[in-house]
């Protein structure tokens, strides 16, 4: 499958404080995926991006596409103890396959 | 919305037992679901596709004679767990597309398997 970076591993922040993780691939993506999972809990689905240069936003969530397509991030202004979770970065399959491949994921702890 | 109802939630077995972990899609037909697993702080693995009516596809690894998966109708499938060990001890999740494409897809709630 199409093999993504995401960095950084983990990120402790305040609450209160920005954060931004990174999603890299070494070759052009058709899209791009996002989720969050919740400690414990299962992956869900946050939004898709296709489009070269795209952002989306999402309440206090931006996300962005490069122009190139081989890049993505998920930046959260004024982090909340309700965003504690890790975040994934999923691009689709070989040629267009069905199937979703995980980034590594961003673990985000809060101190209250 | 398009939910997957996934169960057990929990289960431990005893080594060389096999478990059985059932993925229904509760309000949409899902031709095709995606069985992954996940160790401790790590990300998912993708282990295998399965299709309704046909052979799952499994990933590069992923033993099909251990792992053994089922796609009987377009609203359940199966894994089973044949002849567990501690090894297998892991978080499976089943996952189904939303809709047409990639765009979305919807996770069951997971089976925490331990084996003793």
């Amino acid at each position: 499958g199409q093999q993504v970076m995401q960095i950084p591993q983990y990120q402790h922040v305040q609450e209160g404080e920005d954060f931004t993780t990174y999603c890299n691939s070494s070759t052009t993506l058709s899209n791009i995926q996002w989720y969050k999972q919740r400690p414990g809990g299962h992956p869900v689905f946050l939004i898709q991006l296709v489009k070269s240069g795209e952002v989306k936003k999402q309440k206090r969530l931006t996300f962005q596409f490069g122009e190139a397509k081989k890049n993505s991030s998920l930046h959260i202004t004024a982090t909340q103890t309700t965003d504690v979770g890790t975040y994934f970065c999923a691009p689709p399959g070989n040629q267009g396959a069905q199937k979703l491949v995980f980034g590594q994921g961003t673990r985000l702890t809060i101190n209250p | 919305g398009a939910v997957v109802s996934q169960h057990p939630s929990r289960v431990i077995c005893k080594s060389g037992t096999s478990v059985k972990i059932e993925c229904r899609s509760l309000d949409f037909q899902a031709t095709t679901m995606f069985w992954y697993r996940q160790f401790p702080k790590k990300s998912l693995m993708l282990m295998a596709t399965s299709n309704e009516g046909s052979k799952a596809t499994y990933e590069q690894g992923v033993e099909k004679d251990k792992f053994l998966i089922n796609h009987a109708s377009l609203t359940l499938s199966t894994l089973t767990v044949t002849s567990a060990h501690p090894e297998d001890s892991s978080f499976y999740i089943c996952s189904a597309p939303l809709g047409q494409g990639n765009y979305g897809y919807t996770f069951g709630s997971g089976t925490r398997l331990t084996v003793v």
